[in-house]
């Protein structure tokens, strides 16, 4: 089944430990994305990646990274969580060509940091 | 951050009424624009990409029209039925084609 999966779904963790949210797609798509979705404010972009080594800034990229060595998997790293990243975060691919085709979204990751 | 709108907020409705929302976008340096519904505990799905100004699409009793000139796209949905009632974003791709803008969404309830 084409999908994109995402791990964990649901997270409390405290102010400062590193964590990491995985994400992976069996489309062989070249394009993924990270968003955050938060109440009032929609989902925004907070990194993508048009291919393997290629990643890019969204528009909310602060207190975050990430890394596309494999095309498969897009992997999410917070290296100091702090409470203001709470939140509910997508990871979504698509084909190539950049964003132009629709987005795959993942089943969600709900985030909190104490 | 782009610019990406949308209204209403809300819309309920009820069973049978058609209606329609509006996402209104940068009128420069359009790429192309997606529509999703969202349902809630689900995963945002697209339903429509629409790349050229004028275009329509149509998918069962919803459509969408674009106006890149002026910068809009509406989406229709035709003899609303409950399980339409989802959240609608719109996203748009601006011409670097990179980066999508969600709008915050049309949070539309249809009931009995």
């Amino acid at each position: 089944e084409a999908q994109v999966t995402q791990n964990p779904r649901y997270l409390i963790t405290v102010t400062g430990k590193k964590l990491t949210v995985t994400c992976s797609q069996n489309m062989n798509h070249e394009y993924m994305s990270w968003y955050r979705q938060d109440p009032g404010l929609g989902l925004r972009q907070i990194y993508y990646s048009m291919n393997v080594e290629v990643t890019d800034k969204g528009d909310v990229p602060e207190g975050y990274k990430v890394s596309r060595k494999e095309k498969r998997n897009f992997p999410l790293i917070l290296e100091s969580p702090s409470p203001n990243q709470t939140s509910l975060y997508f990871c979504a691919s698509s084909l190539g060509g950049g964003p132009r085709n629709e987005q795959f979204f993942g089943p969600g990751t709900r985030l909190t940091v104490l | 951050i782009l610019n990406v709108e949308q209204s209403p907020q809300s819309l309920h409705v009820q069973e049978g009424d058609s209606t329609n929302f509006t996402c209104s976008f940068p009128s420069s340096n359009f790429y192309a624009l997606h529509w999703y519904r969202w349902e809630t505990a689900k995963s945002p799905e697209a339903l429509f990409v629409m790349t050229l100004n004028g275009d329509e699409k149509k998918k069962g009793r919803i459509s969408a029209t674009l106006n890149t000139k002026e910068g809009y796209s509406y989406l229709y949905i035709k003899g609303s039925q409950p399980e339409d009632s989802a959240t609608y974003l719109c996203a748009f791709i601006p011409g670097t084609a990179s980066k999508l803008t969600f709008g915050t969404g049309t949070r539309l309830q249809v009931t009995l």
